[in-house]
């Protein structure tokens, strides 16, 4: 089946740690991203990548890496930077950063501060 | 502030009745999608509707658009129970391609 996974579904981080989220997608999509969902509330571009070794920051990167070395993967690692981790992250991608395209989202991954 | 700010934050209705969610953003757009979510799920995508459209319809949803109003409505018909999630739009602009933004979204709750 095609499509896009995250992992690990939750996450428990203590104070200090870098964590690192997963995605994977096997729809041979160029553009991939990661948004930052907290409760009630809509979805934050933290960073997005149109193709290969390129990625963009998007609004709040800031405590957030990520890298693009295989195109079906776009790993992100939450650092100790990042004061208020605790959210759902959720991780899409698309055939291309051209506008008139859908995204894909996986499953989400639920990460907790401890 | 979010681009896309929906309307209303909540709406409860009876099975078979309509519901109608309201989107609202501030610069101009290449397009505008609205998406579904199940609590603690991804994101499922909807209907996509381009600047230049200002109607589409995809089963039971129909959606609208007014560019000059800079608004769009998502209208889901005959509700059932499995329509009870959370509804979003996004919208995708001229300029920055990757750039979108996301409302806080709908909570429908479709009631048997």
């Amino acid at each position: 089946d095609g499509g896009i996974t995250q992992s690990p579904k939750y996450l428990f981080r203590k104070e200090g740690q870098n964590v690192t989220l997963s995605c994977e997608q096997n729809l041979n999509h160029d553009a991939m991203y990661w948004y930052r969902q907290d409760p009630g509330q809509g979805l934050r571009l933290i960073y997005y990548s149109q193709i290969v070794n390129d990625f963009q920051k998007g609004d709040i990167a800031e405590g957030y890496s990520v890298s693009r070395e295989k195109k079906e993967s776009f790993p992100l690692t939450v650092t100790s930077a990042q004061k208020n981790p605790t959210a759902f992250y959720l991780c899409a991608s698309s055939i291309s950063l051209a506008m008139n395209t859908e995204a894909f989202f996986g499953q989400g991954t639920r990460l907790t501060v401890v | 502030s979010q681009q896309g700010e929906e309307d209303p934050q909540a709406l409860s209705i009876q099975e078979g009745e309509n519901a109608t969610m309201n989107c609202s953003y501030k610069t101009s757009i290449n397009n505008l999608q609205w998406y579904r979510q199940n609590s603690g799920r991804g994101l499922v995508h909807l209907i996509l509707i381009r600047s230049n459209e200002r109607e589409k319809h995809s089963g039971r949803l129909r959606v609208t658009l007014d560019t000059s109003k800079k608004s769009s409505s998502l209208l889901i018909t005959a509700s059932r129970a499995a329509d009870t999630a959370s509804y979003f739009c996004a919208t995708f602009f001229n300029t920055n391609a990757g750039k979108s933004t996301f409302g806080d979204g709908t909570t429908l709750t479709v009631k048997p």
